[in-house]
């Protein structure tokens, strides 16, 4: 697709409830990322995947918080037993590039999904 | 203390003025510096990029980095109301990985 596309814009969940959130990057970009945005703040690097690998998943604040990309396309980031603190926009990006360096580096942003956890 | 600290406004300015936006880092090892523009309901959206300490010019956007004072900044000249926005500045070091660190972004207003 042309642009980084995050399903659903929007999810309500109850406390106690799992969420699943679903990111389909730029075609080809082999790397993707998550971050956590909470209001009025910037993003926060939740983990990162090169194609199926994930590498980095130290920003990810507990094990509630699960991601994965099995075939190096798409991602799912999981949320089980949902807390208010979760409560946030939850950003997917990519990017073409493998190592740092080059005019181009930066992410794509999605338009991200507006979890409210009630 | 954040490891990069941003005032988050909100800057109110007319059409027309230069807006200057900054923000100051505490780890010397960033070497890559950003700035992300981020429309209401949107992601952010890269502005400018600058590897290493200088200056970087696209249009009517400038990017500063001054590495020895830990200090980058962001020029915007002729704005317009189509600049109002939440501005991210955004640094990642230079080795490995991929984690970029925001900060907490100023909105910014041009008023017609």
């Amino acid at each position: 697709g042309a642009g980084v596309s995050q399903s659903p814009r929007y999810k309500v969940a109850k406390r106690g409830q799992d969420v699943a959130l679903r990111c389909d990057p730029i075609s080809g970009h082999v790397s993707l990322f998550w971050y956590q945005q909470a209001l009025g703040q910037g993003p926060e690097f939740l983990t990162y995947f090169q194609n199926e690998a994930q590498l980095d998943k130290s920003g990810l604040p507990s094990d509630r918080f699960f991601a994965e990309r099995p075939e190096g396309s798409v991602s799912t980031l999981k949320i089980q037993r949902t807390q208010q603190e979760d409560s946030a926009v939850y950003l997917c990006a990519s990017s073409q590039v493998v190592g740092a360096g080059g005019d181009d580096y930066g992410y794509t942003f999605g338009s991200g999904t507006r979890l409210t956890v009630v | 203390q954040k490891e990069v600290e941003q005032d988050p406004g909100p800057l109110s300015v007319p059409e027309g003025a230069i807006v200057s936006l900054n923000c100051t880092y505490s780890n010397s090892a960033f070497q890559y510096f950003m700035w992300y523009r981020q429309y209401s309901r949107k992601g952010p959206e890269l502005l400018m990029y600058t590897y290493s300490s200088g200056n970087k010019e696209d249009g009517r956007f400038t990017a500063q980095v001054d590495k020895s004072s830990k200090y980058i900044s962001l020029f915007i000249r002729d704005s317009q109301p189509s600049d109002s926005a939440t501005y991210l500045c955004a640094m990642s070091l230079n080795t490995g990985g991929f984690k970029t660190i925001f900060g907490a972004g100023t909105r910014l207003f041009v008023k017609a």
